[in-house]
């Protein structure tokens, strides 16, 4: 089946920091993948998407590179700042199993002055 | 141009009481997701509809849940009877094409089942 498997949290950095939060998959075929943020009280938010191998989706300062031989898809950010605090959630989409999408579980971000 | 919008965003109950949740998607979006977050699971699929029609409701988790789609602006999602370990964070989902697109996500409401 599809899963997604993202690093525990909760990550905390001091502002300008590099970040990166690793997030690796298992699917069959060709699966769409996904970040989304979700701030405080808030529902998720698309960040960035790729819907295949070698892209990479890139917003707001944040890339992550659709790597199919690592099957992974790591989010980076060269240098965070306090209102990035949020957590994110790597997912996928596969279309052979439907349009749902898989979610990982989450990855809490603390960004602190 | 409004997103998409449940309601309640917050509802507390006893155990044992019926609930509905209620979305209304974003205009000319044909698919619809609930979905569920609780610390244990994370998130996870409950149902989603294409055209208002329920294409797949395997993460449904038993029959105490159910999900309808009367017409293409309204859902809801109804829990009878409660219990304490339905309580969740319960989001909803809609896209265009078929499910294609970018998911856009709700609020949410936040359940406590007491």
């Amino acid at each position: 089946g599809n899963s997604v498997t993202q690093m525990e949290g909760p990550v905390t950095l001091s502002e300008e920091a590099f970040l990166t939060i690793n997030c690796t998959y298992t699917a069959t075929g060709y699966p769409s993948l996904f970040w989304y943020v979700q701030y405080p009280g808030e529902g998720l938010q698309l960040l960035l998407k790729a819907t295949k191998a070698d892209d990479k989706g890139s917003n707001k300062g944040f890339e992550a590179t659709y790597r199919k031989e690592t099957t992974s898809f790591h989010l980076e950010k060269g240098s965070v700042q306090v209102s990035d605090s949020a957590v994110y959630f790597c997912a996928l989409r596969n279309p052979l199993s439907g349009y749902a999408l898989n979610f990982g579980k989450g990855t809490s971000l603390l960004v602190t002055p | 141009d409004a997103g998409v919008i449940q309601s309640p965003r917050h509802e507390v109950t006893e155990m044992g009481q019926e609930v509905t949740l209620r979305c209304k998607p974003i205009s000319g979006h044909n698919s619809l997701f609930w979905y569920r977050q609780t610390m244990m699971r994370g998130l996870e699929l409950l149902i989603y509809f294409n055209n208002n029609v329920p294409i797949d409701d395997s993460g449904m988790p038993e029959d105490r849940f159910s999900a309808k789609m009367p017409n293409a602006s309204f859902s809801t999602l109804k829990i009878q009877p409660s219990e304490p370990r339905d309580s969740a964070v319960y989001f909803c989902a809609s896209s265009s094409r078929g499910g294609q697109t970018e998911q856009f996500f709700g609020p949410g409401t936040r359940l406590t089942v007491l």
